[in-house]
């Protein structure tokens, strides 16, 4: 079966610009997740969503980002304004529900000039 | 937030040989899980354990718990090449926003 997508898989970005980034979650996945992931890092949290309603989005580094899932299926995360620290890969994860295993996409890897 | 710490930071091996990696964390939880990152790719996920489990199996490998030492290892056997990979743990608890260490990064030697 389909897995998580994610795209574009590559982003390169002027400074300034503003960013789409969109997941496809596994169809019936209730949990979805978005990470961003610095080289030689461990993937960061920055968002939940739980359905259609996103329940924490503390990890979010700034106003900047946003990030909607108006149906419950399909998320975007969005960069308003990039900065060249926005360089990172963006991972997106979705589960059948909070407590179990996640299945990530390939993740977009966003380079600012 | 709850997050894990692995350790070690890196870890060499020959093939054949087996590889165990720790993870600890800070207060309680109600799972853990364990995930691989191959170079340049997203994370796969390996195992759950939950927090009245001890141990657990699948294929080569074997996660154990102890939640009194608030630690958890992860031991692959009998590794292979494609093994070499990085290794992280995600401690889940009451909380949505569930992070991951730096990770092991281990690498396998044929």
């Amino acid at each position: 079966g389909a897995g998580v997508s994610q795209s574009p898989r590559y982003k390169v970005a002027k400074r300034g610009q503003d960013v789409a980034l969109r997941c496809d979650p596994i169809s019936g996945h209730v949990s979805l997740f978005w990470y961003q992931q610095a080289l030689g890092q461990g993937p960061e949290f920055l968002t939940y969503f739980q359905n259609e309603a996103q329940l924490d989005k503390s990890g979010l580094p700034s106003d900047r980002f946003f990030a909607e899932r108006p149906e419950g299926s399909v998320s975007t995360l969005k960069i308003q304004r990039t900065q060249q620290e926005d360089s990172a890969v963006y991972l997106c994860a979705s589960g059948l529900d909070r407590g179990y295993e996640q299945y990530f996409g390939p993740g977009t890897r966003l380079t600012v000039t | 937030s709850q997050q894990g710490e692995e350790d070690p930071q890196a870890l060499s091996i020959q093939e054949g040989e087996n590889a165990t990696m720790n993870c600890s964390y800070k207060t309680s939880i109600n799972n853990l899980q364990w995930y691989r990152q191959n170079s340049g790719r997203g994370l796969v996920h390996l195992i759950l354990i939950r927090s009245n489990e001890r141990e657990k199996h699948s294929g080569r490998l074997r996660v154990t718990l102890d939640t009194s030492k608030k630690s958890s290892s992860l031991l692959i056997t009998a590794s292979r090449a494609a093994d070499t990979a990085s290794y992280f743990c995600q401690p889940g608890a009451g909380s949505y926003q569930l992070t991951f260490g730096k990770g092991t990064k281990l690498s396998v030697i044929p």
